[in-house]
């Protein structure tokens, strides 16, 4: 059983160039989140999507959007990168969107993005 | 909004030595999970425990739900312990946020 798949997991850009970042969800998921964490900190909540629909959204800029694919693989694509967009992005599937009672999180290894 | 506190910050054992993690959030929470950061960035999930004790090998964990509060403990650490532990909580509003983490470095 295949837990959730990123990729790539390296990837280096420059400034003002856009990127897209791929996830699949651990098999019977069907609710994909994306994170930001940078170097020395936790995680941070971008945004979740449920039934191809953006349903919650953290404190990120119009620049992060995504998108969900009817087999529940999602993208999270940044528009006009920036130096402090670096950092390691992280997706995570559950199998209800709202984390229940026997619905921990799964994460990915993540990916690794540097702007230059 | 809803803010997570982890102590300590940083924590050097001894190997064998046992461990607490402290969890605390200032407002009610869903659900609250435990997460453990190996030095390849990999989240591991640890504990799904949004109220009562759990215990899984060495690790057990207690969330006091109406005392806003968590517990992470370590026994008998290991060196493959190290790393970085997170505690996130998901709010009513469906967003999770987590803590800032303890970093955990056990020394033969």
């Amino acid at each position: 059983d295949a837990g959730v798949t990123q990729s790539p997991t390296h990837l280096i850009k420059t400034r003002g160039q856009q990127v897209t970042l791929r996830c699949s969800p651990k098999s019977g998921h069907d609710t994909v989140s994306w994170y930001q964490q940078a170097l020395g900190q936790g995680p941070q909540f971008i945004f979740q999507y449920y039934e191809e629909e953006e349903r919650q959204r953290g404190n990120f800029p119009d620049r992060f959007s995504g998108h969900q694919f009817p087999n529940y693989s999602s993208e999270l694509n940044v528009n006009a990168l920036l130096l402090g967009d670096s950092a390691l992005y992280l997706c995570a599937s559950s199998p209800d969107r709202t984390w229940g009672i026997n619905s921990p999180l799964h994460f990915g290894n993540g990916t690794r993005l540097t702007v230059t | 909004g809803i803010q997570v506190e982890q102590s300590p910050p940083d924590l050097i054992l001894q190997e064998g030595a046992n461990s607490t993690l402290r969890c605390n959030f200032s407002d009610s929470v869903n659900n609250l999970q435990w997460f453990h950061q190996n030095p390849w960035g990999q989240l591991i999930n640890l504990f799904y425990i949004p109220s009562g004790t759990k215990q899984n090998g060495r690790l057990s964990a207690t969330t006091v739900a109406t005392e806003r509060y968590s517990l992470l403990y370590i026994s008998s650490s290991q060196t493959t312990d190290s790393g970085v532990y997170f505690c996130a909580v998901k709010t009513s509003y469906d967003k999770v946020i987590f803590g800032p983490g303890t970093s955990l470095s056990v020394i033969p």
